[in-house]
């Protein structure tokens, strides 16, 4: 069964620091893993989708790193914005399955 | 795109009464999926579509539970009796060949209350 685990659970920075979000999972018998955004009381927004075949995938001051072998991604977020608080879910999918981390809480406090 | 639209955002209810939960896919996904939000558990996979026909329900947590989707533009799910426990946010979402290539796209979400 696969298992996803995100750390830390909870992250508050101050506004322009880099970020380094993580996101390992156990089985690595993916077909790609995508990491989503949900603001509070909100529906998820995705941020990146990496397939298995990638290494990384970037969006505006977001990029996201896949090492399928050891089971890892991170999200690296480049100078933060006060914006950019809410939790960051990571999802893998395998098989006919999505499976979700339990997220980073961000805050970015100005 | 409208993106996935579900409906209600909102729904209070009482103990025993049925609740319909509604999604509409995105136009030429194919795929279609319930997940349950809560604190304790997080997002779990209720049961996933392909092509309209049930592929795996074994989220579903208990018969008081069933989902449909009768045509490739509208999937309904049903908790008949509601219960207290059943009180989450329910997402749907969709996918274009089950999200392998494209991923996956949310909809806002139903924030069910039962009382």
């Amino acid at each position: 069964k696969q298992e996803v685990t995100q750390i830390p659970a909870a992250l508050s920075v101050p506004e322009g620091e880099n970020l380094v979000l993580n996101c390992s999972f156990t089985d690595s018998a993916i077909y790609n893993l995508q990491w989503f955004r949900q603001d509070p009381g909100k529906g998820l927004t995705s941020l990146l989708l990496i397939q298995s075949s990638q290494r990384e995938q970037t969006s505006g001051r977001l990029n996201a790193s896949l090492d399928k072998s050891s089971g890892r991604s991170t999200l690296y977020i480049a100078a933060s914005q006060p914006g950019d608080s809410a939790t960051y879910l990571c999802a893998v999918y395998a098989g006919s399955r999505l499976t979700f981390g339990e997220g980073t809480q961000l805050t970015v406090n100005p | 795109d409208a993106g996935v639209i579900q409906s209600p955002r909102h729904e209070v209810t009482e103990m025993g009464q049925e609740v319909t939960l509604r999604c509409k896919p995105i136009s030429g996904h194919n795929s279609l999926f319930w997940y349950r939000q809560t604190m304790m558990r997080g997002l779990e996979l209720l049961i996933y579509f392909n092509n309209n026909v049930p592929i795996d329900d074994s989220g579903m947590p208990e018969d008081r539970f069933s989902a449909k989707m009768p045509n490739a533009s509208f999937s309904t799910l049903k908790i008949q009796p509601s219960e207290p426990r059943d009180s989450a946010v329910y997402f749907c979402a969709s996918s274009f060949r089950s999200g392998q290539d494209y991923g996956y796209t949310f909809g806002s979400g139903t924030r069910l209350t039962v009382v």
